[in-house]
């Protein structure tokens, strides 16, 4: 199994809500990782937990809060997000955080109201 | 910090001929370098990479050359076919820390029947 699942696949919020979205993989990966990609742009790092620990965090605003609850789960907590927050939100994971593949999923699509 | 600039941004080419995207570097430390097909809908999928050490690498029609000196590398698409139609992305990384990977502006090739 090489698969990324991330769900839901789209999501519609309003700026008031609270939401979270969900990622698992089953392939023994110690490091996963938040994306967020615009359109028409290349993905931009967002968050990586490495051995279920964050590692990096990119200055991002505390309105995403990332939380690994072990090491095939990644969840990042949406609040008080702005319309600019709208994105393709993707997660990826990889081997042991060093060199290597980084395994994708299809991502969410987000869409703040 | 890494840069990585992606030349062409679009690319159309006639099935059967061949598509090259060329990507430069910035940090003369950087020594992973990856390139990703991200295809409509669907998250980045690693298609060929290469290391500071090897000059070049092929896998079947897709090959990836690097100039360690000039800080270039490219992906070079042979006899290309319909479902090559993508936007590729290349990126770059230090060995150490390739949780970090800094991805191009992206290449979104066409393939005209």
């Amino acid at each position: 199994d090489t698969e990324v699942t991330q769900t839901p696949k789209h999501l519609v919020m309003g700026m008031t809500n609270k939401k979270s979205l969900k990622c698992e993989q089953h392939m023994g990966h110690r490091a996963m990782y938040w994306y967020k990609q615009k359109a028409k742009k290349p993905p931009e790092l967002m968050f990586v937990y490495s051995y279920e620990k964050l590692s990096i965090n990119e200055s991002v605003p505390s309105r995403f809060s990332p939380e690994c609850p072990n090491s095939s789960l990644l969840n990042l907590h949406l609040h008080a997000l702005q319309p600019e927050d709208s994105a393709l939100y993707l997660c990826a994971s990889s081997q042991d955080g060093g060199p290597g593949e980084l395994f994708f999923g299809e991502g969410s699509r987000l869409t703040v109201l | 910090g890494e840069n990585v600039e992606q030349h062409p941004s679009t690319l159309s080419v006639q099935e059967g001929d061949s598509a090259v995207i060329k990507c430069t570097y910035s940090d003369s430390a950087s020594n992973y370098f990856p390139w990703y097909k991200q295809e409509l809908g669907k998250g980045p999928q690693l298609i060929i990479d290469i290391r500071s050490n090897v000059g070049e690498k092929k896998d079947q029609r897709i090959a990836v050359t690097l100039n360690k000196t000039a800080k270039h590398f490219s992906l070079h698409i042979t006899e290309t076919q319909p479902e090559d139609s993508a936007v590729y992305f290349c990126a770059a990384t230090l060995y150490s820390s390739a949780s970090k990977i800094i991805f191009g502006s992206g290449t979104r090739l066409s393939i005209r029947p």
